[in-house]
């Protein structure tokens, strides 16, 4: 079975940083991503993992490492605007699916 | 967006009777997906296409089917909606012909169903 889990809810400060956390237990691994997804709109997709190490682009930059299961995303000089929730989603070796976790919903404050 | 339109974005029925959703892309793009969204539990796999009445079933496949008579339409259809049914739906592409998803995937804009 798949199993991936990440907090249900942050809260952090406009200019801060902070870090989203993610793990998995998947029966099979090829890749890891990272999905923003503002109330009541579509998902859109932020971030591609599939060997270990951090990818950066611009204020997000997300995480991997296979041995631990574990990925975070990291935003940077946070902005109201991202306000959303963020979705950790994994795919399993041949199957043509991705698996989500419930999704971290962020609240920045001023 | 990828040129996806899902239609309606919303609608209320009644318990017992037939719904069908429809996503429509204008970029024939070959995979496409319907994914169901409920609290407490992400985003789950109902069916899936690869191609012209090629589909197959996801996570969550009971009570539904889809169809896919040309490659621009992708059809979910609730035989006989229930109110464990009542969820925003959303359909997805995937633009490459590869093994990623990547930048490839783009959702649709959701369709809330809900079954009284």
């Amino acid at each position: 079975g798949q199993n991936i889990d990440q907090p249900t809810e942050m809260t952090a400060t406009e200019g801060a940083i902070v870090q989203i956390n993610c793990t998995y237990q998947t029966s099979g691994f090829n890749g890891l991503f990272w999905y923003q997804q503002h109330a009541g709109e579509a998902p859109t997709f932020l971030s591609y993992n599939v060997l270990d190490g951090l990818e950066e682009k611009g204020r997000f930059s997300s995480f991997l490492s296979r041995s631990k299961g574990y990925s975070y995303l990291l935003l940077k000089e946070l902005q109201m605007k991202d306000s959303a929730s963020y979705l950790c989603a994994v795919r399993d070796t041949g199957a043509n699916n991705l698996f989500f976790g419930t999704g971290t919903r962020l609240t920045v404050i001023p | 967006d990828a040129g996806i339109t899902q239609s309606p974005r919303h609608k209320v029925t009644e318990t017992g009777t037939p719904v069908t959703l429809r996503c429509h892309q204008t970029e024939n793009h070959r995979y496409m997906y319907w994914y169901r969204q409920d609290p407490g539990h992400g985003l789950r796999l109902i069916h899936y296409s690869y191609g012209v009445k090629d589909t197959d079933k996801g996570e969550v496949s009971d009570g539904y089917s889809v169809s896919r008579s040309k490659t621009e339409d992708f059809l979910l259809t609730l035989e006989s909606a229930t109110s464990s049914q009542t969820s925003v739906y959303f359909c997805a592409i995937r633009t490459g012909t590869g093994e990623g998803w990547g930048t490839e995937a783009f959702f649709g804009q959701g369709t809330r169903l809900t079954v009284v």
